[in-house]
């Protein structure tokens, strides 16, 4: 069974930590994303990487970055925490080419910053 | 700026009877669409998909329609069941990438009654 793996379903950090959310997939995807989900706006796209070490700004990475060192890892960072960053935090891999809008998600991380 | 509209928060229906979910798009060169569906504690799934070139998509009882004049596309359930209860995402991207950059609607809460 295919798997989209994020390392915490809750987190809570303080205002200005620096904070690391994980994700893994075991399909030997190309291209891996970051989204965030807030009530309202639905999934908006922070960062993706179509390649090891590569890596694309999406809609909103002010505030984030990211990392991607191995095929099967994409790394999402905040430098600095900040409350507006409080969201559910998906992460999903697809293929390359065609069919690479069919995307796979993990279940997500809830992200508090206080 | 939101390209990709899903204008009804929420829909209600009863068991056996239709689901119409609607949702509209502003970008011209958006020329692929999705659905995903996405329950609660868990990342949204793929749920079915239409090119451009077509005008209607058929799985079992999910039909996609696409409207390319209007730039509207609707997800038709039938029958709806309870287990469709859950929060639909319209998703669209445009054809030039290959990397499965989707832009997101906000999502459509569907409630199915018994």
């Amino acid at each position: 069974d295919v798997k989209v793996t994020q390392s915490s379903r809750y987190l809570v950090k303080r205002t200005g930590e620096k904070v690391f959310l994980e994700c893994v997939q075991d399909m030997d995807h190309e291209n891996m994303f970051w989204y965030r989900q807030d009530p309202g706006l639905g999934l908006r796209l922070i960062y993706f990487s179509y390649d090891v070490k590569m890596k694309e700004k999406g809609d909103i990475p002010e505030g984030y970055s990211v990392s991607r060192e191995k095929k099967e890892r994409f790394s999402l960072i905040l430098e600095s925490a900040s409350t507006n960053q409080t969201s559910m935090y998906l992460c999903a891999s697809s293929n390359s080419g065609q069919g690479s809008e069919k995307l796979f998600f993990g279940s997500g991380t809830q992200l508090s910053v206080l | 700026d939101q390209q990709v509209k899903q204008n009804s928060p929420s829909l209600s229906v009863q068991e056996g009877r239709i689901s119409i979910l609607n949702c509209d798009y502003t970008n011209s060169m958006f020329d692929y669409f999705l659905w995903y569906k996405k329950y609660p504690a868990e990342g949204p799934t793929f749920l079915i998909s239409i090119s451009s070139i077509k005008d209607k998509n058929e799985d079992g009882r999910f039909t996609v329609f696409l409207n390319k004049s209007a730039k509207h596309l609707s997800l038709h359930i039938v029958p709806s069941q309870p287990g469709d209860s859950a929060v639909y995402f319209c998703a669209a991207s445009p054809q030039s990438t290959s990397y499965g950059k989707l832009t997101f609607g906000q999502g459509t809460i569907l409630t199915v009654h018994p």
